[in-house]
């Protein structure tokens, strides 16, 4: 089976433009997590989804940020305009709920995009 | 509030030793997963093993396997027989029923195998 599927693998852009971000989750899996990695901050969850539906966006820096997940194949991650402290690695992870213990759920990540903002 | 934590910014192994990664985790949620990931210098974050905070036994899957003890809260992965391949970024992760979905992450530890 194929794994989750990120697109693109790099970027670069310069500062004031847009920049979006692609993720195509396992097939069947009902959770979509967003996910960026600095040096200096780890890993912090951005955005998630349920069933195509954001659940959770208190980690979503600004309002530069926007997320959408128009079907349950596909999530985009939009930043508007980029500025050069949003360099990082984004990752999309996915998971299947099994709703009588959730919290035992498997995230599966994607390769990642790496960001350049200049 | 969940929290992971690793002591060990790196760690250095000869090959074909076992090594082992320190977890510890702050939870006041009874039920729980705890999750290792790999992260190699290619970016890619890989699933490794999985503990739940009900399971009796300690996971294992293939050379890894979880130390868990629980009144201690900590989750320790064992590599055995290490192999060069193995070298890379370890992250221990936690989640928990009240922190619904979200994975609440450490900050690693890098693991340097060498020959």
């Amino acid at each position: 089976d194929a794994g989750v599927i990120q697109s693109p693998r790099h970027e670069v852009t310069e500062m004031g433009q847009e920049v979006t971000l692609r993720c195509k989750p396992i097939s069947g899996h009902d959770y979509l997590f967003w996910y960026r990695q600095t040096m200096m901050r780890g890993l912090e969850l951005l955005i998630y989804f349920n069933n195509n539906v954001p659940i959770d966006d208190s980690g979503m820096p600004e309002d530069r940020f926007s997320a959408k997940m128009p079907n349950a194949s596909f999530s985009t991650l939009k930043i508007q305009p980029s500025e050069p402290r949003d360099s990082a690695v984004y990752f999309c992870a996915s998971s299947l709920a099994r709703q009588s213990r959730i919290y035992t759920d498997t995230q599966y990540f994607g390769p990642g995009t790496r960001l350049t903002v200049l | 509030a969940q929290k992971i934590t690793q002591t060990q910014p790196g760690m250095f192994v000869q090959e074909k030793e076992a090594v082992t990664l320190d977890c510890t985790y702050d939870t006041s949620d009874p039920s729980y997963g705890l999750f290792w990931y790999k992260q190699p210098s290619s970016g890619e974050m890989i699933f490794l093993i999985y503990q739940g905070s009900y399971d009796q036994q300690n996971a294992t899957e293939g050379r890894y396997s979880l130390n868990f003890q629980k009144a201690r809260k900590s989750a320790n992965l064992v590599i055995s027989a290490s192999q060069l391949g193995d070298s890379a970024m370890y992250f221990c992760a936690m989640r928990t029923v009240s922190g619904y979905s979200t994975l609440t992450f450490g900050k690693g530890t890098m693991l340097l195998v060498s020959p």
